[in-house]
């Protein structure tokens, strides 16, 4: 079974910190994908990956960058923590091409910042 | 703009009772197409998946799904609902070619009744 995990479950962070958020696949996919997901707006994207050291913004970018040194590890960093980046944050993987599109999620992070 | 619309954010159903989720979607060309579900606290599983062929699909849990091009839609449905079916469903698209970025419904979420 694929298996995608973050490092943390929830997180409770203060205005302007520096916030990491981890993700690590298993299954050796080449894509990896940041979502946050608030109530009533369902997913949106905000990076993704297509390779080791690519990125690309998603649709919602601003205020996050991201970073992929390695294939299985896909990182969410917010530079400075606001208030209204408190949110669930998802990630995802898939295998490449069209090889079917299915993405594969993580268990989430549930990010509050005070 | 690709777009995916779930009309329904809250649906209640008694077990034991069927149940169809709707969703529309907007895309340039036939996509693919999927439904996920979101137990509480958790990521999202994929239940099922349309790429070509058969437009009725079948999926885990029971699930089933019917793509009917000239509407746009690809409801989910189940003939009996179980309590456990309680969660969060969201519905996707993507593109049939190419790399494959989904755009997510806002999600509907199911209520079960005893």
């Amino acid at each position: 079974d694929v298996k995608v995990t973050q490092s943390s479950r929830y997180l409770v962070k203060r205005t302007g910190e520096k916030v990491f958020l981890e993700c690590v696949q298993d299954m050796d996919h080449e894509n990896m994908f940041w979502y946050r997901q608030d109530p009533g707006l369902g997913l949106r994207l905000i990076y993704f990956s297509y390779d080791v050291k690519m990125k690309e913004k998603g649709d919602i970018p601003e205020g996050y960058s991201v970073s992929r040194e390695k294939k299985e590890r896909f990182s969410l960093i917010l530079e400075s923590a606001s208030t209204n980046q408190t949110s669930m944050y998802l990630c995802a993987s898939s295998p490449p091409g069209t090889s079917g599109g299915e993405q594969y999620f993580g268990p989430g992070t549930r990010l509050t910042v005070t | 703009a690709q777009s995916v619309t779930q009309p329904d954010i809250h649906i209640t159903v008694s077990e034991g009772a069927s149940l169809e989720l709707r969703c529309n979607y907007s895309y340039g060309a036939t996509p693919y197409l999927f439904w996920y579900v979101q137990s509480p606290g958790q990521g999202l599983q994929l239940l099922l998946k349309y790429f070509s062929g058969d437009t009725l699909v079948q999926g885990i849990k029971g699930f089933e799904a019917e793509f009917k091009r000239s509407q746009s839609s690809f409801n989910l449905r189940k003939p009996s609902v179980h309590w456990s079916d309680a969660a969060e469903y969201f519905c996707a698209v993507g593109p049939n070619t190419g790399f494959q970025k989904l755009v997510f419904g806002t999600g509907t979420r199911l209520l079960v009744s005893p």
